[in-house]
């Protein structure tokens, strides 16, 4: 399987400000993906990210909020803007294959849990 | 739009015993992909099984095994010989292809009692 690591772990931050969540991935993968855990919830998807072009939304999540950024292959950046303490979450990035070339299974990186003041 | 529900919201297991999991969902792709995960309080997502829906044997690995029912969109997933370290979240997924999103259901927690 693919060896996923984020940064930062976990973070306290201020409302108002802004938070990049960094996603490195051991190997190149096509597809990686941004999800959302709120508290004693499930994963709801934010968005799907391709190198080269722009990020995916899903329903409820706008750019403005969750800027994303995917420079190459290996590597990705989630932003969350203008935090509230409704965005305390804990965000987990994924990615499909991971350069096994099994598709059809999606990893997980270990989640950053932010929490907003 | 796919949905999936997981109707047990926790189950109590004894060790070395076996527990069955819940998971049913909806779709209109005729091609699709259906999941285990376990998130442990480390929070670490950890794919325990994975099943395609165009294959009629059940899927299994070790102690985990799967009864996919098609017909009736039910996926549950049995746990064997329950161990203290099965404790978890375990969530139901499913994908409508290669390279979409994973659609979970809200959870099952299983606790493991010694």
């Amino acid at each position: 399987s693919a060896v996923i690591s984020q940064k930062p772990s976990r973070d306290i931050c201020q409302r108002g400000t802004s938070l990049t969540i960094q996603c490195q991935v051991d190997s190149q993968v096509t597809m990686m993906f941004w999800y959302r855990q709120q508290p004693g919830q499930s994963l709801t998807l934010i968005a799907t990210a391709n190198q080269g072009s722009e990020a995916t939304y899903e329903s409820g999540f706008v750019i403005d909020k969750f800027p994303i950024s995917r420079p190459n292959l290996t590597f990705s950046t989630l932003t969350v803007s203008n935090m509230s303490p409704e965005d305390s979450s804990i965000y987990l990035c994924s990615v499909e294959g991971g350069g096994t070339g099994v598709y059809n299974e999606q990893f997980f990186g270990p989640g950053t849990r932010l929490t907003v003041l | 739009a796919q949905t999936v529900t997981q109707s047990q919201p926790e189950m109590s297991v004894q060790e070395a015993e076996t527990v069955t999991l819940s998971c049913t969902y909806d779709t209109s792709e005729s091609d699709y992909y259906l999941f285990w995960y376990k998130q442990p309080p480390s929070r670490q997502m950890i794919l325990v099984i994975r099943q395609e829906a165009y294959k009629q044997q059940n899927a299994t690995e070790n102690r985990f095994s799967v009864n996919f029912q098609k017909a009736a969109k039910s996926f549950s997933l049995k746990i064997s010989d329950s161990q203290l370290g099965d404790a978890a979240m375990y969530f139901c997924a499913s994908q409508e292809a290669a390279g979409n999103k994973l659609t979970f259901g809200g959870g099952t927690r299983v606790l493991v009692k010694p």
